[in-house]
């Protein structure tokens, strides 16, 4: 079983639809990162949580450390949202754990 | 804002011939990670370094060497090259894992081995 689930794996939605993907983890760890891969490969930070939630523009994270889950929104949906997001586990002192990522794309 | 930044964008190289993808990053950070991502099997880790000259082994080492001659550059490189390391590969780095572990990438190396 991976340590890391994401879902789901791919997602299509119309502009201004509020879209949520997850991220379950099976292994304790220090802090959850998320990424975003925008389709020419570069890859940006979006958020870096341990606990409860935050907040960045119409982004939103949210993480439960008993439930093992992870949370990212985004409100009202830009076709420029459209990317791979990635859930990173951080374990320890330098152990990363990829998830799969998640192909969002947002029809005009 | 951090930088990071690698030698080339698209390279293409024949099997057997010697390949170095160099990544530079100006913010003084300690750490700094070489990655590969192919379809369906996510990022994975190549080596990563720590400091100056050291480096350790990550999930998929093998093929592959590394140099961290100074603080700001790490290099990755195939000594021999082969088909099966046609893939993107992403460079990273962060402050010490002690206060940070947020990662900031380079725009990646597409690499075709033919």
């Amino acid at each position: 079983k991976n340590e890391v689930e994401q879902s789901p794996q791919n997602l299509t939605a119309q502009e201004g639809e509020f879209i949520t993907i997850n991220c379950s983890y099976s292994v304790g760890i220090s802090a959850l990162h998320w990424l975003q891969q925008h389709p020419g490969g570069g890859i940006v930070s979006l958020f870096m949580l341990s606990s409860g939630k935050k907040k960045h523009g119409r982004l939103i994270a949210t993480i439960n450390i008993q439930e093992k889950h992870s949370s990212l929104h985004i409100t009202a949906s830009h076709p420029r949202d459209s990317a791979v997001y990635i859930c990173v586990l951080i374990q320890g002192a330098q152990k990363l754990v990829f998830g799969q990522g998640t192909r969002l794309t947002i029809n005009p | 804002d951090v930088k990071v930044t690698q030698s080339s964008r698209y390279l293409v190289k024949r099997t057997g011939e010697k390949v170095f993808l160099e990544c530079v990053q100006d913010m003084d950070h300690e750490n700094m990670f070489w990655y590969r991502q192919d379809p369906g099997l996510g990022l994975r880790l190549i080596y990563f370094s720590y400091d100056v000259k050291m480096k350790e082994k990550g999930d998929i080492p093998e093929g592959y060497s590394v140099s961290r001659e100074k603080k700001e550059r790490f290099s990755l490189i195939l000594e021999s090259a082969s088909t099966n390391q046609t893939s993107m590969y992403l460079c990273a780095s962060s402050l010490s894992a002690l206060t940070s572990y947020e990662q900031y990438f380079g725009p990646g190396t597409r690499l075709t081995v033919t």
